[in-house]
């Protein structure tokens, strides 16, 4: 069973920031914080991951509290294609299986 | 260049059936891994190869389902004597390296559907 826990929907306006939440309060410390999304009809595609720093790219941002039980993930200008499932996952280093919840569901409205 | 892909997209079939599921990874890539997805849920693991051999497959439901990797390179997916509640959208994923850092590219996967 997924040990995350997310939203199971949010709306956010065309061209704003998305922030999309996360609960990990059993992270142990070998463990990372892996963000996919999925969109309709389509397999999850990897979108950003860390540890305990907070990680950008070209993607999106990634800002883990220091305690780490929580994160969020940021799409810092939202368009209609990023309306998709988004999933955030606990990903041991030598442990490669992932453990999908149900995630959030995000609605881009224009 | 060319990610992941998977055949059928879609396979319909009866009850009591049996069925292949292919999955072409991406070129060099030597894990890959099976997950299946029912409606309205997340990608459930069902195992995965490094190389040729299955390093886990602890996901598998069941003893009607099986997958080989002969050549460390495409996979197979066979379900035995199919049932309804094995249609789900199956999909396949590779990664570079197995671990941190060498994240899952998934296919758009095979909708399977048993009648």
């Amino acid at each position: 069973d997924a040990k995350t826990t997310q939203p199971p929907s949010m709306d956010c306006a065309e061209g704003r920031a998305a922030n999309l939440p996360c609960n990990h309060s059993t992270i142990s410390g070998n463990e990372y914080v892996y963000w996919y999304r999925q969109i309709h009809s389509q397999g999850p595609q990897y979108i950003i991951h860390g540890l305990k720093n907070n990680e950008t790219n070209e993607m999106a941002s990634l800002i883990i509290t220091e305690d780490r039980k929580s994160s969020t993930l940021i799409l810092p200008h939202a368009t209609l294609r990023d309306t998709a499932v988004y999933y955030c996952i606990e990903l041991n280093s030598g442990n490669t299986p992932l453990v999908f919840g149900k995630g959030t569901r995000l609605s881009v409205i224009a | 260049g060319a990610g992941v892909s998977q055949t059928p997209s879609n396979k319909v079939t009866e009850k009591g059936k049996y069925v292949e599921l292919r999955c072409d990874p991406i070129s060099g890539h030597t894990a890959l891994y099976w997950y299946r997805q029912s409606l309205g849920q997340g990608p459930e693991f069902l195992i995965y190869f490094q190389g040729t051999g299955a390093a886990d497959d602890s996901g598998l439901p069941n003893d009607r389902f099986f997958a080989v990797r002969p050549e460390g390179s495409v996979s197979t997916l066979k379900i035995q004597r199919t049932e309804r509640g094995d249609s789900a959208v199956y999909l396949c994923a590779s990664s570079l390296y197995v671990g941190e850092g060498y994240e899952q590219y998934f296919g758009p996967g095979t909708r399977l559907t048993v009648t």
